[in-house]
């Protein structure tokens, strides 16, 4: 199984709602990855996992709360979002966190705030 | 630190004709170069990687991409272009000694085939 998957496709919430996404590989990866992406723009990253240890946060902000059950299973918390959070949430994994390893990608979570 | 250049916002090609995308990129120590592909509403889906070794890297769907040293680029080619090619790419760079693994990404090339 060489595949990244994400739930739900789509997300529609108020700014008061809590909602998560989750996130699942069974490829044996250990790092694991958050991303946000606007249209047409670059993955920005959001939060990094390696061997389910929080590794980075890239200032994100803490209505964002990422945590790591298992290996294989990486969820985001949403909490108090604001229409500006609206975007396409990726997440990837890899094998580990050598630099040579590619990322593999799931197909997203499209997420608006209303 | 670590950088990358997609230079071109659009590149726009007739089926059949050979394609490419262009990368330079910037780095304190050796690179290591990745391309991925997004089809629309779709996530990123890795196409090939440059870590050492040859510079022609063959990747997927028939796509290659030329390692150039003393340019600093990493252009993406096909021989042949299909319409089902069309979709934005993405460049990505990390630095071999730089001690971190996350990949900067350039900021997307999206390639239009006409039929």
């Amino acid at each position: 199984d060489t595949e990244v998957t994400q739930t739900p496709k789509h997300l529609v919430m108020g700014m008061t709602n809590k909602k998560s996404l989750k996130c699942e590989q069974h490829m044996g990866h250990r790092a694991m990855y958050w991303y946000k992406q606007k249209a047409k723009k670059p993955p920005e990253l959001m939060f990094v996992y390696s061997y389910e240890k929080l590794s980075i946060n890239e200032s994100v902000p803490s209505r964002f709360s990422p945590e790591c059950p298992n290996s294989s299973l990486l969820n985001l918390h949403l909490h108090a979002l604001q229409p500006e959070d609206s975007a396409l949430y990726l997440c990837a994994s890899s094998a580990s966190g050598s630099s040579y390893n590619e990322q593999f990608f799931g197909p997203g979570t499209r997420l608006t705030v209303l | 630190a670590q950088s990358v250049a997609q230079p071109e916002d659009q590149v726009n090609v007739a089926e059949g004709n050979p394609l490419t995308v262009k990368c330079t990129y910037s780095v304190s120590g050796n690179p290591y170069l990745f391309w991925y592909v997004q089809y629309p509403n779709r996530g990123l889906q890795f196409l090939l990687k440059y870590i050492t070794g040859d510079n022609l890297v063959k990747g997927s769907y028939g796509f290659e991409a030329e390692f150039n040293k003393s340019q600093t680029s990493f252009h993406l080619k096909k021989p042949s272009a299909l319409v089902s090619d069309s979709a934005l790419y993405f460049c990505a760079v990390r630095d071999v000694s730089g001690g971190s693994y996350i990949p900067t990404f350039g900021r997307g090339t999206s390639l239009i085939v006409h039929p």
